[in-house]
């Protein structure tokens, strides 16, 4: 079974522009969280979607939003980008059905924003 | 507010020298606890999940166990290969869905 995909692999980008990544999750799998991982506060939970509809949000501010497709890839869109954003984007995919599973992670955006 | 402590941050080993990391967290109730190995430039990769105090995993040289305030990551004699970043994350009942906590991780090098 292939694992989750994330593209692209990497981004330059500059502050005040907007960006877009996308996750292809584990075939099955339904749902999709993101994650925003930087040396300083390692990773912090962005947003899950299942069913089209985010589910859960963490504590980051609107500029990062995010959509997900009827066929479960998702994507992720950072508007306004500021140099703070430069970090690792990873997607992550589960089962869902009773209890808490575990996710497993895409190899990660890296976003460097200049 | 979930919170998850591991400790030490860096551990260097020889390798066949075993040894511990830990996981100290902070949950209202437990949903899961979750070890993950991250090399670098690549995503987590999954170990295992533990739900209640008392259990254990075991996968090749690597056994995980849980009590009521932390889980430990055993590594038997380890070798070079296992030279990566440990993760732990928490789920807890405040929170739901696939929002989990993680710790800043311990990084560990295993030297031949």
């Amino acid at each position: 079974k292939a694992g989750v995909t994330q593209t692209p692999r990497y981004l330059i980008k500059t502050r005040g522009q907007q960006v877009t990544l996308s996750c292809s999750p584990i075939s099955g799998h339904r749902s999709v969280s993101w994650y925003q991982q930087t040396p300083g506060q390692g990773l912090q939970f962005l947003f899950e979607y299942f069913s089209e509809t985010q589910r859960n949000k963490g504590n980051f501010p609107g500029r990062f939003s995010g959509r997900q497709f009827s066929n479960s890839r998702s994507e992720m869109n950072v508007s306004t980008l500021e140099l703070g954003d430069s970090a690792l984007y990873l997607c992550a995919s589960r089962q869902v059905s009773g209890g808490l599973h575990e996710q497993y992670f895409g190899p990660g955006t890296r976003l460097t924003v200049t | 507010e979930d919170q998850v402590t591991q400790s030490p941050e860096a551990l260097r080993l020889q390798e066949g020298e075993s040894s511990s990391l830990n996981c100290s967290y902070t949950v209202s109730g437990l949903r899961g606890l979750f070890w993950y190995r991250q090399d670098p430039g690549k995503g987590p990769e999954f170990l295992f999940t533990l739900y209640s105090a008392g259990e254990e995993k075991e996968k090749e040289r690597l056994k995980a166990t849980l009590t009521k305030k932390e889980s430990f990551l055993h590594i038997t004699a380890p070798k070079p290969e296992d030279s990566a970043t440990y993760l732990c994350a928490v789920g807890g009942v405040e929170t739901s869905g696939s929002r989990l906590t993680f710790g800043e991780g311990t990084q560990l090098t295993v030297n031949p």
